[in-house]
């Protein structure tokens, strides 16, 4: 059963730590989605690639957020360094892009920045 | 990107057939209409999408009307299962874009 990984599921770390959350698309996707989720604020996309090539990440903070695709199997979400207002829990979600809008959701990083 | 709205919330009881509406009145010739289901800790889940008249699966119908400037999400004889907060998506296929943007959504509560 195909299905998107997330790593890790928890994570709660100190305010100005390094944060990195992992991602693992459905083999064969091509498109690959990130996403923060807050009460607040709703589902909120922050970057989303094609063929590992950023398409738009202009809702992802600059200074302190980097999305990467180091390879067709691994999309990462780095936060440096971290602060209160990040917590939140971060979906990573697969598609196979152009055409279709299913996308396939992984079960999500729940992150805590105390 | 086509802005959508949405009631913030509906009630139903088990065995209804529920409607929800979407409406995005600057929807785009190339824009199709997808709707999605978020369950609590989990992430969204696809459930249908069309571009117009009438799309029907094993889980849901979407009815669009011939001006597509709104859409509405048909659920029947719901169960307690199928509370969940439900999102309507609208957005470009044909383009390179393809990206999806979530509203605030449509919190859909069932009771006995």
């Amino acid at each position: 059963d195909a299905r998107v990984t997330q790593t890790p599921r928890h994570k709660v770390t100190e305010m100005g730590q390094e944060v990195t959350m992992r991602c693992q698309p459905i083999l064969g996707h091509n498109t690959v989605f990130w996403y923060r989720q807050t009460m607040m604020q709703g589902l909120e996309l922050l970057a989303y690639f094609r063929n590992r090539a950023p398409l738009d990440d202009s809702g992802m903070p600059k200074d302190r957020f980097s999305a990467e695709m180091p390879d067709a199997t691994l999309a990462t979400l780095k936060i440096q360094p971290s602060e209160p207002r990040d917590s939140a829990v971060y979906f990573c979600a697969s598609g196979l892009g152009q055409g279709n809008t299913e996308a396939f959701f992984g079960q999500g990083t729940r992150l805590t920045v105390v | 990107l086509a802005k959508t709205t949405q009631p913030i919330s509906m009630d139903s009881y088990e065995g209804q057939e529920v409607n929800i509406t979407c409406s995005h009145n600057n929807i785009a010739t190339n824009d199709y209409i997808t709707w999605y289901q978020q369950f609590p800790s989990q992430g969204p889940r696809f459930i249908i999408q069309g571009y117009k008249t009438k799309v029907t699966n094993e889980v849901a119908s979407l009815f669009i009307p011939a001006d597509r400037k709104s859409s509405t999400l048909s659920l029947p004889r719901v169960s307690l299962s199928d509370t969940a907060v439900y999102y309507c998506l609208v957005g470009d296929m044909a383009g390179g874009g393809n990206k999806l943007t979530f509203g605030t959504g449509t919190q859909l509560k069932v009771e006995l």
